[in-house]
């Protein structure tokens, strides 16, 4: 049972261009949503993080949305950079345990 | 060192055989988590601790799988008779938990394959 789903495997864009990486969940229960990112051979590295009473957080490049009702939260990352090439997981949490999404592969292009 | 740090980093045992990994988390991290990475899929959760509380033990696949943790320390997670499907990255995250929202930070991991 996949309570976290990102349903695309891989995105590509250009450089300079925005990105737009989705996640959709099941348990309306989460109450706190984050972004990993994660490069080869390298654990995971927190990104950005959300609470569940809040819409919109932004930190720099990346913003973070979500919508409760359609329980479906983005990361956009604007403008994008050749560095941000990575794998993007998401996470959602009520308490302790973080449950993840099967990641997007970023590829930005220059 | 500042980060999570796990050994070994590339396991290659045989069927059959019990192996252990090794988690030393940051300095006063009270949180631990195990998780795994099968390839093409998510990080899968198989175990947390905190403190000197009953470990969470909920994700863990089978009781060929169990971990340990001393005090707020190292931790060790163990394999027995190991299966192919356990093939995966397993890494271990701590995180200070002054609030149930911490930010996980990650070691490298460990691969394990197993012929």
């Amino acid at each position: 049972d996949q309570q976290v789903k990102q349903n695309s495997p891989s995105l590509s864009v250009q450089e300079g261009r925005i990105s737009i990486l989705n996640c959709d969940y099941t348990n309306s229960m989460f109450d706190y949503f984050l972004w990993y990112k994660k490069y080869p051979a390298e654990g995971p590295t927190f990104l950005i993080s959300i609470s569940s009473i809040k819409d919109k957080n932004e930190d720099g490049r990346f913003t973070v949305f979500l919508n409760k009702s359609a329980k479906h939260l983005s990361l956009h990352i604007v403008p994008s950079q050749p560095g941000d090439s990575a794998v993007y997981f998401c996470a959602a949490s009520r308490g302790n345990k973080l449950v993840f999404g099967a990641g997007t592969i970023l590829r930005v292009k220059s | 060192g500042a980060g999570v740090s796990q050994s070994p980093s590339n396991k290659v045992t045989e069927k059959g055989k019990d192996v252990e990994l090794r988690c030393d988390p940051i300095s006063g991290h009270t949180a631990l988590y195990w998780y795994r990475q099968r390839l093409g899929q998510g990080l899968e959760f198989l175990i947390y601790f905190q403190g000197n509380s009953a470990p969470d033990k909920s994700g863990l696949p089978s009781d060929r799988f169990s971990a340990e943790r001393t005090g707020e320390s190292v931790s060790t997670l163990t394999i027995q008779r190991t299966q192919q499907e356990d093939s995966a990255v397993y890494l271990c995250a701590s995180s200070s938990d002054r609030s149930n929202n911490s930010p996980l930070h990650f070691g490298n991991g460990t691969r394990l394959t197993v012929t």
